[in-house]
């Protein structure tokens, strides 16, 4: 079974600055997805940005870029020039790559606060 | 407009009631699904149906019942809950669950809170 840890249950971050969320996980599996969703007050889960795992270049949206480490089973999130909207729940999540539906296994999420 | 509409977004029942909550997809997807989130706890996948059939239950006990009349509608069926079962309910749909990667689209949601 995959197992998605996120160590930080909390988190902030000054209006502008750099921070970085991070995210372990556990599989057998050499084929999958990784996920970093975004879920603000207003509850809608909002996909951030994602990774195959067998590209080794990290995925890049914006301001959003991850840090890819699949020996170590690392997935951090680097969020630069931090917005006040950027203020939400992140969730990483892992995905098994085969036909047999989308699992999606969450980590249990870490709480950003963008201060002004 | 998130392309998914979950309602009711509040629910407050007695245990020995019965509510059905109600998503609706309006972005042509074939897969959708039911995931928990307690808090503190990490999202819990509950339910898949995949062109309508069911195609993933991950252990959800029979107080909840899954409804998937079409491709475009999910319910999910509550009845006899306990308090442990108070939380958000998401829903999400996908192009299909079964050719890899898609993008799940979620919904805002169901704060259901048992009493």
């Amino acid at each position: 079974a995959q197992t998605v840890t996120q160590s930080q249950p909390e988190m902030s971050v000054q209006e502008a600055e750099t921070v970085t969320l991070s995210c372990t996980y556990d599989t057998s599996e050499n084929n999958y997805y990784l996920f970093w969703y975004k879920q603000p007050p207003s509850r809608q889960m909002i996909l951030v940005i994602r990774q195959e795992a067998y590209k080794q270049q990290n995925a890049t949206e914006n301001r959003f870029s991850v840090n890819f480490q699949k020996a170590a089973k690392s997935f951090s999130l680097k969020i630069s020039d931090s917005q006040l909207g950027d203020t939400a729940m992140y969730f990483c999540a892992f995905m098994r790559r085969d036909n047999y539906g989308q699992n999606f296994v969450f980590g249990p999420g870490t709480r950003l606060s963008v201060l002004p | 407009e998130t392309g998914v509409t979950q309602t009711p977004r509040h629910l407050v029942m007695g245990m020995t009631n019965k509510k059905s909550l109600k998503c609706e997809q309006h972005l042509g997807h074939n897969a959708m699904y039911w995931y928990k989130q307690s808090a503190k706890k990490p999202l819990e996948l509950m339910f898949v149906y995949n062109f309508k059939e069911q195609t993933e239950n991950n252990s959800v006990p029979s107080r909840f019942s899954p409804e998937c009349p079409n491709s475009s509608h999910l319910f999910l069926h509550l009845h006899t809950l306990q308090p442990e079962d108070s939380a958000l309910y998401l829903c999400a749909s996908s192009q299909d669950a079964g050719t890899g990667y898609q993008p799940q689209h979620f919904g805002d949601g169901t704060r259901l809170s048992i009493l």
